[in-house]
């Protein structure tokens, strides 16, 4: 069975400060990964995604997260964060079985404060 | 891009009663969809996978005949709560494989049962 573990479940920073988020995955076959925001009382909004190729991939709003198969991991980061970027944040892996079904993980609370 | 609409955003019901929610896919087709429920200040816990013309793939622990799926056509998949108690309260969230476009997410339902 696949799994996945987000450690912080809050994480306060400065404005303007760069942050990690950390997500590792537990899966016996190949995964897709990714990373949504959700703000309150709101969908999820797809971030960025890891599929193949590049073990770095960007996504919008200046973050980025990358692949490392051996610690199966895929941290996001931000070189520098905004107020606006307070909000939930969910790592999920997919496995490429018939159904594609996604796995979240507990989910990162980021508090960016002025 | 790929749109998930879901109907309706909240919905407060009588203790007993069913209520049925919506998610449709509006510019493609979704012969996949997923339902999750997520608590508050938790993750989205999967509880089905709902294909196009088949029954539902129910998760462990999720009761099918409490939590009905219904996926009549490649751009609609309903969830129907029935006989709805205060602990079936939570947030509903749909999502769709938009192909190329990845999953997308609905913007969720906010049900309470009173």
């Amino acid at each position: 069975a696949q799994s996945v573990t987000q450690l912080d479940s809050q994480v306060p920073v400065f404005e303007e400060a760069p942050v990690e988020l950390r997500c590792n995955y537990s899966s016996s076959v190949s995964v897709y990964l990714f990373w949504y925001v959700q703000y309150p009382n709101q969908g999820l909004q797809l971030l960025l995604k890891y599929l193949s190729g590049s073990t770095l991939v960007k996504g919008i709003n200046g973050f980025e997260a990358e692949f490392n198969k051996s610690q199966t991991s895929f941290h996001l980061r931000k070189p520098s964060v905004h107020i606006s970027d307070t909000a939930e944040y969910f790592c999920a892996v997919s496995v490429k079985d018939s159904s594609y079904k996604l796995i979240f993980g507990s989910g990162t609370r980021l508090l960016v404060r002025p | 891009g790929a749109v998930v609409s879901q109907h309706p955003s909240r919905v407060i019901c009588k203790s007993g009663t069913s209520v049925k929610i919506e998610c449709r896919s509006l510019d493609f087709q979704a012969t996949t969809m997923f339902w999750y429920r997520q608590f508050p200040k938790q993750s989205l816990m999967l509880m089905a996978t709902s294909n196009e013309g088949s029954k539902a793939t129910y998760e462990q622990g999720v009761e099918k005949d409490k939590f009905l799926i219904n996926h009549a056509s490649l751009t609609l998949s309903t969830l129907t709560v029935t006989s709805a108690h205060p602990e079936d309260s939570s947030f509903y969230i749909c999502s769709a494989n938009g192909g190329v476009y990845g999953y997308t997410f609905g913007s969720g339902t906010r049900l309470t049962v009173v």
